[in-house]
Order: C-alpha cells, then structure tokens, then sequence
C-alpha cells in the first residue's frame, strides 16, 4: 500500500522569502512523485513530477522539489514567494505498476504582504 | 489550460433530490477519475473508469453511481441527495497508455444539500 503524509496543514511566509513544503511517503516499491496546486476555487493543476532520473526537479513557477529515497521523502522548495503563489498544495504518490494515485492531505500556503 | 469541464460549478439543493454532475474531457483520454475532497482532507478516489462501458468504484464507499456511454463523457449521479453528501467533487483524466500518473482535473462541482 502507498500512503503520503504532508506533515504541515497550514505555512504562512512572508513574501519574497523562502518556503519548504514537506511531503514523506509509504511504499514498498518503487513509486512515482507528484505535487499539484489548488488556487482558490480552481481545481488541481500539476506543478511538478519526479518519475526516474535527477533526483532534482524543477516546475513551473520557480518551483522546484528534491526526491530523497533514503528518507522518502519529497519536499517542495522555492528560494521567493509571491502573492500569486498563494493557494493549497497537495503531494501525491503513485507506486509502478499501480494505476491509482494516493493524494496527502494538503499544506495551505499564505503569503503575508 | 485544461481541457477537462465540470458542471454545475456550484448546487445547492434539498434533501431527497437527484442530481446529476457532468463532465466532459476534450484530450481523448481513456482513463477517468471522480474524488471527493473536503476540506483539510485528502482527496478520496470514488470512481474511476479505465474506458467505455468500464467503471469501479473507489477506495471510499460512495453511494454516488457513475456511467461511461462515451470516450469524453463520465457524469456521477446521487438518487437521492442528503446533508451527508456535501462536498466537492473533483473530476479528472489521464492517459490510457504510457500513463505516469499525471492527472488532468477539472474545476469541480461544489454541492451543497439542505
């Protein structure tokens, strides 16, 4: 069974500073790595994915999300908020060989003025 | 900019009603997908469809039913809506083959019963 945990349900940041979301997975197998943005009443939109390869992966918006299997973990990082980027983010695994896609539980992002 | 449609965007209705939520996706893709998502919840699958004439249900036990007559078509419909429903439902797509997981969703459908 795969199983994702985003440890942070809420992170306020003040803009143009740095923000780290985290997300820790479960999964006995080899898994596939997402991130989608929910901005308000919109519905999810991916903002990155890890798949194989450089464990460093950049996406759209200046974001950009490190895969650690040792600590499987995979954690959302941009180094300047803006207002814009002010939304819910939620991670989001998937083992190979598995059709469905596990989702965490959220962090909603708020960028201070 | 995604190509996949839901409507109503938002309902409110009574208790005992029926009612249907579309959604349509242009991208020709196979596999379909609805979830229900509350907030401060992860997103809980209820259905999926891997295409026509093909529908499971999800990892949480709805009492929503769905249909798939056609490629771009995966409405889900509750006989007789209660307070317990409240909601929104998400609809989504992807691929049908050299599928990595990548999910196209769509705006979703918050229902509101009385």
């Amino acid at each position: 069974a795969q199983s994702v945990t985003q440890l942070d349900s809420q992170v306020p940041v003040f803009e143009e500073a740095p923000v780290e979301l985290r997300c820790n997975y479960s999964s006995s197998v080899s898994v596939y790595l997402f991130w989608y943005v929910q901005y308000p009443n919109q519905g999810l939109q991916l903002l990155l994915k890890y798949l194989s390869g450089s464990t460093l992966v950049k996406g759209i918006n200046g974001f950009e999300a490190e895969f650690n299997k040792s600590q499987t973990s995979f954690h959302l990082r941009k180094p300047s908020v803006h207002i814009s980027d002010t939304a819910e983010y939620f991670c989001a695994v998937r083992n190979f060989g598995n059709e469905k896609l596990t989702f965490g539980t959220g962090t909603r992002l708020t960028i201070i003025p | 900019e995604a190509d996949i449609y839901q409507t109503p965007r938002y309902l409110v209705i009574g208790t005992g009603k029926k009612i249907t939520l579309e959604c349509s996706q242009t991208m020709g893709h196979d596999k379909m997908y609805w979830y229900q998502q509350d907030p401060g919840m992860e997103l809980h699958l209820i259905h999926y469809s891997y295409g026509v004439n093909s529908t499971e249900k999800g990892d949480l036990s709805s009492e929503s039913t769905v249909s798939r007559i056609r490629t771009e078509h995966f409405p889900l419909t509750l006989e007789s809506a209660r307070p317990s429903h409240t909601s929104q439902y998400l609809c989504a797509s992807s691929e049908g083959q050299a599928n990595t997981g990548e999910l196209f969703f769509g705006e979703g459908s918050r229902l509101t019963v009385l």
